[in-house]
């Protein structure tokens, strides 16, 4: 069991290019998030989905979006990359089996816009 | 929106040494965990207390759950350099979410 996995593991972005972060997980969870990390901020829920064929914004849902694909897979895009979207962008993934919504976490992506 | 408040944000110690970290909020959860994140990688879970007054154990690390569910601590007996990363409490929020508090980085100095 691979856990979640996300690629790629470091992008480095121009302002105004796109590019989608990729997330995966192998436990068969119904329900994935994606957080950004900055320093003093803890982790912030930029968008997640219940289950497959749904997704809701969370705290700072701008400038982002998803897809889930099916139910082990869940994207985020950037449209169009700005320096305040320089972070550490964590996914995570939750079980219906695990009744507090425990999570658990890939390795992360971190990003720079320059 | 539900906030949990960490502290301290740092805290510096020698290695044998005890201490506490706290996460507060004027709101009640019905659960709260916690995380350890390392560098470079995700957070790792370490508890859920669910009982307001629980204390739960997990080696030299004890875990408690206010008695009005408002607050944690999480205190380290003896602590190792291994103990050393981001402790990060987490409230369940809603059916789906969990809202995180800023954390507190732990350096464990030998």
């Amino acid at each position: 069991n691979a856990g979640v996995t996300q690629t790629p593991k470091f992008q480095v972005l121009k302002t105004g290019q796109s590019m989608t972060l990729q997330c995966a997980q192998d436990m068969n969870h119904n329900s994935m998030y994606w957080y950004r990390q900055d320093p003093g901020m803890g982790l912030r829920l930029i968008y997640y989905s219940a289950s497959e064929g749904t997704t809701d914004k969370g705290e700072v849902p701008n400038g982002y979006n998803v897809s889930r694909l099916n139910k082990r897979e869940f994207s985020l895009r950037l449209e169009s990359a700005a320096p305040s979207q320089t972070s550490v962008y964590f996914c995570a993934s939750s079980g219906s089996s695990l009744s507090y919504n425990e999570q658990f976490f890939g390795p992360g992506t971190r990003l720079t816009v320059l | 929106t539900q906030l949990l408040e960490q502290s301290p944000q740092f805290l510096s110690i020698q290695e044998g040494e005890n201490l506490t970290v706290y996460c507060n909020s004027s709101s009640v959860f019905s659960s709260l965990q916690w995380y350890r994140q390392e560098p470079g990688e995700g957070p790792v879970l370490l508890v859920t207390v669910v009982t307001g007054g629980e204390v739960k154990k997990l080696k030299r690390l004890t875990f408690q759950f206010g008695d009005a569910r408002k607050d944690s601590s999480l205190h380290i007996t003896a602590a190792q350099p291994g103990d050393t990363g981001l402790y990060l409490c987490a409230g369940k929020q809603g059916a789906q979410k969990l809202v995180f508090g800023q954390g507190t980085r732990l350096t464990i100095n030998p």
